[in-house]
Order: C-alpha cells, then sequence, then structure tokens
C-alpha cells in the first residue's frame, strides 16, 4: 500500500489567499484525522472523520478553516482566507476501527507558509 | 479527557549509551499509549503501542516501552543508542476501548545522538 498520501507537500501563498490541502487515506480504512503541529502548539487533532462522517471538529481554530470528505478515498482541509499565523504543518493520519489495529498512519504533511 | 506530559524536551546521549525517553499520562478510562517517532521533514511513524495485555512491549529498531499503571507512566527505552535513532519522540495516548480515537499528543522530545 502508498500509504497515506498528501498534496501539496509545500504550499506558499499570500495572506487572504485560499489554500486546499489534499488527503487520500489508506484503501480500508475508516478514520480519517487531520494535524496541525507547529512549535508553539505542537501537535493538534484539528477534526477527525469516521465513514466520511465529521464525528469532533472542537479542534478547528475558526471559521476560516472548514474540512469535507466526500467519499472513502479524499479529504480536503480548506482555510479561507488565509493568514500568516495559519503557517504550519498539517498532517493526515488514517486508521482502521478493529480490535488491535488502533494505529493512526501519518501522511508525510503539507508545510504551508502564508506570508 | 485524557493528556500527555513529556519530561524533557531535549535529550542528549552517547552512541552505544541507554536512550530513556519519559512519558506520564492521565486518563478517566483505560489507556491506549503510543509512542511515535518524527524525522527530519517527515510524517509521524508508530514506535510501539500498548492497548491491553503485556505491560512490556516492544516496537521496531529495538525500542521497547512499558506500562505501569501505579505510576501513570509509558516510558521509553533503548538500551544502545543508535545514530540514526537521532529524531523526534511523541508520546500519546487515547481513550482505550471507547469510540473514541482521538489521539493526545505529548510535546515530543528531541533526541540527539553524540558519537
Amino acid at each position: 500500500d502508498a500509504g497515506v498520501i498528501q498534496s501539496p507537500r509545500h504550499e506558499v501563498t499570500e495572506m487572504g489567499q485560499e489554500v486546499t490541502l489534499r488527503c487520500k487515506p489508506i484503501s480500508g480504512h475508516d478514520y480519517l484525522f487531520w494535524y496541525r503541529q507547529t512549535m508553539m502548539r505542537g501537535l493538534e487533532l484539528l477534526i477527525y472523520f469516521n465513514n466520511n462522517v465529521p464525528i469532533d471538529d472542537s479542534g478547528m481554530p475558526e471559521d476560516r478553516f472548514s474540512a469535507k470528505m466526500p467519499n472513502a478515498s479524499f479529504s480536503t482541509l480548506k482555510i479561507q482566507p488565509s493568514e500568516p499565523r495559519d503557517s504550519a504543518v498539517y498532517f493526515c493520519a488514517s486508521s482502521l476501527r478493529l480490535a488491535g489495529k488502533e494505529t493512526q498512519y501519518f501522511g508525510p504533511g503539507t508545510r504551508l507558509l502564508v506570508l | 479527557a485524557q493528556s500527555v506530559t513529556q519530561l524533557g524536551s531535549h535529550v542528549s546521549v552517547s552512541e552505544g549509551a541507554l536512550v530513556l525517553l519519559r512519558c506520564n499520562y492521565s486518563s478517566s478510562v483505560p489507556p491506549y499509549l503510543f509512542w511515535y517517532v518524527q524525522y527530519p521533514n517527515q510524517g509521524l511513524q508508530l514506535l510501539l503501542k500498548y492497548t491491553t495485555g503485556a505491560t512490556l512491549v516492544k516496537g521496531i529498531n529495538g525500542f521497547e516501552a512499558e506500562f505501569k499503571k501505579s505510576e501513570t507512566s509509558f516510558h521509553l527505552t533503548k538500551p544502545s543508542a543508535h545514530m540514526s535513532d537521532a529524531a523526534e519522540y511523541f508520546c500519546a495516548v487515547s481513550e482505550g476501548g471507547s469510540n473514541d480515537y482521538k489521539l493526545s499528543f505529548g510535546a515530543g522530545t528531541t533526541v540527539t545522538v553524540r558519537a
């Protein structure tokens, strides 16, 4: 399996622009998670889905952030409008909810810089 | 709710020396505990996990960790450090046996290995 795939790997944009991050989970996994990593705040869970349905979005920082999962093989995290403080590495992870298979598998991340 | 505290943000060891990374957790229910490693510019990779059963768990790359309920700890060890162990290590906890698969991460410990 190719693992969790994220695109783009790097994104540089200007303040006010819309940013869309993409994630393809491991085939067959039924949970998908979006995390943000910064030096100041460490790893934060933003939102997670189960069977394409958002379960907990309490970590989404504000209304500028939105996430969708239109099908089992694709999810997006959108920031509109972007701000410099959104600069971070965004990780997507997926897992399979079966006994003994609680492990979350992480993608390589998208490094976002908002100027 | 659960949380993790990693003692020491930086650890420096000599090649061949013992690696010990400390992790304490709090959880209102029996926890699932994880150690992840992150190499520069990469995503997180699972080293090992404890869910149920044997409290001493062995992971990849010669690492192991012991779940001690009485001490609410899950410290990570490796008997002999290798240069390739230089990375950032994260301890994480989730609510075992529940329908909640959220992971709460510690702040991370950066390991440097001296030749």
